[in-house]
Order: structure tokens, then sequence, then C-alpha cells
């Protein structure tokens, strides 16, 4: 089974609106981490925001929040007031530290595009 | 602060050959994982380094190699290049095992280019 699953291959947004990016995770280790990153056409993997399983509050970091649903196992990603420089692949992503696999399963990714 | 850098940006080898790709981690990160992206494949983990130690291990064959220094850079060897092997790696970096991993942060990564 597949451990991080985002449904939505690709994205159209406004710009200026905000829109919810999909995520959910599939674990039995009750101590993980949720991340979630953007990768611009340079390949470069930015690291936007991180929810811990014990956490809660929904994490923020300025216009990126994560609607952080644990019953549901869904970490959505939600980015507000749009703008032309979000247009970008977005990764979701888990670590499991309770088994010791400190290292990021990642998503397949969902591209999203900011139309003006 | 420096973040995670990855050297070289580019490389281009031929199929039989070997490549040596280098990543030094943010400062007071002790943690190195390697990634593989190919096209297509999305993010696959390859290795995960933490205190000298090989950690954990992706599904990847054993030509796929490397090592983590005592100042916690890294490097990681590709023995035997076949075709399939041209992706991107990108090296990210964390606290180590003793902390919980809130945030692991990657460099801009190496183009490897088998020919």
């Amino acid at each position: 089974a597949q451990k991080i699953t985002q449904t939505q291959p690709g994205m159209f947004v406004q710009e200026k609106e905000a829109v919810t990016l999909d995520c959910t995770y599939d674990t039995s280790d009750p101590s993980y981490g949720l991340f979630w990153y953007k990768q611009p056409s340079s390949g470069e993997m930015i690291f936007l925001i991180y929810q811990g399983s014990y956490d809660q509050q929904n994490a923020t970091e300025g216009r990126y929040s994560l609607n952080f649903q644990k019953a549901r196992k869904s970490a959505n990603l939600v980015i507000s007031a749009s703008q032309l420089g979000d247009s970008a692949m977005y990764f979701c992503a888990m670590s499991e530290m309770g088994a010791g696999s400190y290292q990021l399963t990642f998503g397949k990714g969902t591209k999203l595009s900011v139309i003006p | 602060e420096a973040g995670v850098t990855q050297s070289p940006t580019h490389l281009i080898k031929t199929r039989g050959q070997q490549a040596t790709l280098r990543c030094s981690p943010i400062s007071g990160h002790t943690s190195v994982y390697w990634y593989q992206q190919a096209l297509g494949l999305g993010l696959q983990f390859l290795l995960w380094y933490d205190e000298g130690e090989e950690r954990n291990r992706g599904n990847f064959p054993p030509r796929f190699s490397g090592r983590q220094f005592p100042n916690y850079s890294s490097e990681l060897n590709v023995n035997a290049l076949e075709l399939e092997d041209s992706a991107l790696y990108l090296c990210a970096s964390s606290y180590g095992t003793g902390r919980m991993n809130t945030e692991a942060f990657f460099g801009q990564g190496t183009r490897l280019t088998v020919v």
C-alpha cells in the first residue's frame, strides 16, 4: 500500500485565491512527522511546513498552513493568496520516527499552476 | 547560515564508469539522506547516514554506496553506471536520531546524465 497518496496530479488556481493540495498517509507508527515541499522547475526541494503526529495545533508558516486531520490520516496543504511564484510541484512526505525510519517517504506530487 | 550544498551541479558520465557525488549538511545536522529523482519515478530513498554510520538503505543495488565523514559531509558513489541511473540526486540533512525529525533541508541536487 502507498504510504503517501496525493490524488491531484495537477491543479490550477487563480492568482490571489486560496488552494488546497490533498495528502493522505498510511502508518501504524504513533510517532511520525508530515512534511510539505515545493519543487520549482530548477529542481531544488524547498521545505515549506512540518506537522508532528503529537502536535495539537495545525502548523502554519506564513501563507502556508497544514490542515491535519489525524483520524482521517490526512495532511492537506493550504496556500492562501496564491502568487505566480507558487507555480511548482508540491510533494507531501512522511517520516516514521517510532520505527526508526527517519528518512522521508514521498508522494508522487501535485503540479500547481497559478493563473494570472 | 549556509544551507545544504551539493557538488557537482551537473555530471555527465559514460555507461560503466563510476560517479561520485558530494553533500555538505547544515551546521548542527548529523544525518544525511540521499534520494534519487528519476523522470516519472518520483523521489526514491537511497541511503541514510547518521554519526558516520549507514542507518538505512532503500531498494537499490549494492553498486549504490556511500559514506559519511567525521565532519558529517557525505559522498554517494555509483559504480558501473547504467543509462537508467540518469536522474537528479538530492541530498538532505536533519538532526540525528536523538531528536525528533522536525526539519529536513535539501540541497540543490546533482543532475547525473549517463550516456
